[in-house]
């Protein structure tokens, strides 16, 4: 069971705009900055946002990122086959047990 | 290019030991704090611990699922991080990542970039 909350799937047309959220608590995103990875089948984590809403250096306009109290979102525009891959949320737990907290993971579809 | 490259994986019974390594290149590795994270076959991402440079006194941090059987550490020489696993359980095969700490920001942990994973398999 993750610390971190997200849909575990999500699915939408090539060119459409999807949205992934990520639910935390006020020990984790509601006081720290959140990143954004994607992790396309086979591959290692690759890091798309972080400070909640920055893009990654290479990473295009059409992925951002939100955060708003204890929850944070990706949204990703002009949706393409290529961006089918898993997307995890992430950020430090300020909580006496603390450490880094990943959201469990959410598997994006371009159908 | 800053890289990550991790090895030393394998199978090992439950019970073993094994230790793994991350070779670092394209960024000053000792001024860098280092984590590992892994990976269960077909689930989602769990951090394991981080090590921090020598002007934080190389203190280590770790989840409480691996205290006390994994520990972390590291080589500034060689520019080198390992992680080494104790009385290791079936529930612990995965593939390890290493990753460093990014300098992008002050503001959060961000980890950036990712070794390409190494897989442990712990069975008999």
């Amino acid at each position: 069971q993750s610390v971190l909350t997200q849909p575990p799937s999500v699915s939408a047309a090539p060119g459409q705009k999807v949205t992934i959220s990520c639910s935390g608590s006020s020990s984790n995103i509601g006081d720290n900055h959140v990143s954004w990875y994607q992790q396309l089948p086979g591959t290692a984590p690759n890091l798309l946002i972080y400070d909640s809403n920055k893009r990654a250096s290479g990473i295009p306009a059409r992925f951002s990122g939100s955060k708003s109290g204890t929850s944070a979102t990706l949204s990703i525009t002009g949706l393409r086959t290529g961006d089918e891959a898993d997307y995890y949320c992430g950020t430090w737990d300020s909580s006496l047990s603390g450490g880094h907290v990943f959201g469990g993971g959410t598997k994006l579809t371009v159908l | 290019e800053v890289q990550l490259v991790d090895s030393g994986g394998g199978l090992v019974q439950p019970g073993g030991s094994l230790k793994l390594s991350c070779a670092a290149s394209g960024f000053t590795f000792s001024g860098a704090t280092m984590h590992w994270v892994r990976q269960a076959p077909g689930k989602g991402l769990e951090w394991l611990g981080r090590i921090r440079n020598k002007v934080h006194s190389y203190a280590t941090a770790y989840t409480a699922s691996v205290k006390g059987r994994f520990t972390i550490s590291r080589d500034d020489s060689k520019d080198m991080a390992f992680l080494e696993m104790n009385s290791l359980k079936t529930e612990d095969t995965a593939v390890y990542y290493c990753t460093r700490e990014s300098p992008i920001t002050i503001f959060g942990v961000v980890l950036d970039p990712w070794g390409q994973g190494t897989l442990v398999t712990v069975s008999s």
